[in-house]
């Protein structure tokens, strides 16, 4: 079965400050690995995905996440946060023979002036 | 192109009422997934629909919870005799046929009174 931690559920950071989002997955097949970010009261949206390939992967609004297999690991980074970027932010997983998502419960970004 | 659309988006009911939760997905899209999201907990997977067909239930509770995409028309979360433990947020999803990301609605926040 796969599994999804988000390590962190309350990140506090300063404009224009960096920040990393942690996600660590379990799974005994190959996965697909995503981003949502959810915005209050809204649906989810995808900030970025890892199907294959590179296994940096650059997203909207300026985030990145790099696939790591031996730690299976896929850790959302942005260089520079702005105000706009406060939202909760959900990593996600699916087995690459099936339509099943597995989520984090999500880590809640809040970007301080 | 419209997203996916899901109404109501608010919905109160007393306890032991029905609920109907609706979802059309993105056009062009066929295969639809539900999705619950508790307060504070990320989303756990319901049900995955193609038209006409229920494709893997397993996340559904075995009572009361049922789904549906017919040919026309939207899909159809029913919830019946509700209780305040189904209050929540119900998310929809679609995506195509052989496709690896899936696009949510922005929800329908139940609460059972």
């Amino acid at each position: 079965a796969q599994s999804v931690t988000q390590l962190d559920s309350q990140v506090p950071v300063f404009e224009e400050a960096p920040v990393e989002l942690r996600c660590n997955y379990s799974s005994s097949v190959s996965v697909y690995l995503f981003w949502y970010v959810q915005y209050p009261n809204q649906g989810l949206q995808l900030l970025l995905k890892y199907l294959s390939g590179s296994t940096l992967v650059k997203g909207i609004n300026g985030f990145e996440a790099e696939f790591n297999k031996s730690q299976t690991s896929f850790h959302l980074r942005k260089p520079s946060v702005h105000i706009s970027d406060t939202a909760e932010y959900f990593c996600a997983v699916s087995k690459n023979t099936g339509n099943q998502f597995y989520f984090g419960t999500g880590t809640s970004l809040t970007v301080i002036p | 192109n419209a997203g996916v659309m899901q109404n109501p988006r608010h919905l109160v009911r007393r306890r032991g009422q029905e609920a109907r939760l609706r979802c059309s997905p993105m056009k062009g899209h066929s295969h639809v997934y539900w999705y619950r999201q508790l307060p504070e907990e990320g989303l756990k997977f319901m049900v995955y629909l193609q038209k006409e067909n229920i494709i893997d239930e397993s996340g559904m509770p075995k009572e009361r919870f049922s789904a549906e995409f017919p040919k026309e028309g939207p899909s159809i979360l029913r919830i019946q005799q509700v209780v305040r433990g189904d209050s929540a947020a119900y998310f929809c999803a679609s995506s195509p046929e052989h496709a690896y990301e899936q696009y949510f609605g922005p929800g329908t926040r139940l609460t059972v009174t």
